[in-house]
């Protein structure tokens, strides 16, 4: 069965300071791992996401996270953090039961400080 | 913009009273998703469609229903409704067929039972 850990609930950067959230996974095939944020009051938007290509992914207002499969990670980053950036971050993996549906894991809320 | 709406965006019930949630689509995609978003648990899968009339549970599909009878369509139904219940709920759809198609998220439903 697939499943991430999100390491920390929150994370406070400073403004211009670099963006690390980390994301663990669990799968006993290859996996296919997906970063999403959301806004307050929104839903759910995509970031980026690996499909077994490339091992560094870039996605949307800069950020990127990397594969590693030697230590079961997906670790998203943005050098320089901007206030906009405060949202709550979700890392996820792809089910290949029947269902095909994404396993998200609990979170990760970003706080900006100025 | 997946072309996905919710309705209702925020609904205030009493326990025990049904209550119905819609999801509309207008790309016509075969996968459709219902989740429900709680503080410390990340998003948890209801239920899902694969197609007209082609339904499944979820990991929380206790207390809950659905209905699909038209593409576009996916109705979430809280038979008697629980103050466990309250949650915010997203409908998610899925482009395609291969499994690394991104999952579209809706706005969100916010529902308060009482």
């Amino acid at each position: 069965a697939q499943s991430v850990t999100q390491l920390g609930s929150h994370v406070s950067v400073s403004e211009g300071a670099l963006v690390l959230l980390r994301c663990n996974y669990s799968s006993s095939v290859p996996p296919y791992l997906f970063w999403y944020v959301q806004y307050p009051n929104q839903g759910l938007q995509l970031l980026l996401k690996y499909t077994s290509a490339a091992t560094l992914v870039k996605g949307i207002n800069g950020f990127e996270a990397e594969f590693k499969k030697s230590e079961t990670s997906f670790h998203l980053t943005k050098p320089s953090a901007h206030m906009s950036d405060a949202a709550e971050y979700f890392c996820a993996v792809k089910s290949f039961n029947r269902d095909d549906k994404i396993i998200f894991g609990k979170g990760t809320r970003l706080h900006i400080l100025p | 913009d997946a072309g996905i709406t919710q309705s209702p965006r925020h609904k205030v019930t009493e326990t025990g009273t049904p209550v119905t949630l819609r999801c509309h689509q207008t790309e016509n995609h075969r996968y459709m998703y219902w989740y429900r978003q709680d503080p410390g648990h990340g998003l948890r899968l209801i239920h899902y469609s694969y197609g007209v009339k082609d339904t499944d549970k979820g990991e929380v599909s206790d207390g809950y229903s659905v209905s699909r009878s038209k593409t576009e369509d996916f109705l979430l139904t809280l038979e008697s409704a629980t103050s466990s219940q309250t949650s915010v709920y997203f409908c998610a759809i899925r482009p395609g067929v291969s499994g690394t198609d991104t999952q579209y998220f809706g706005p969100g439903t916010r529902l308060t039972v009482l």
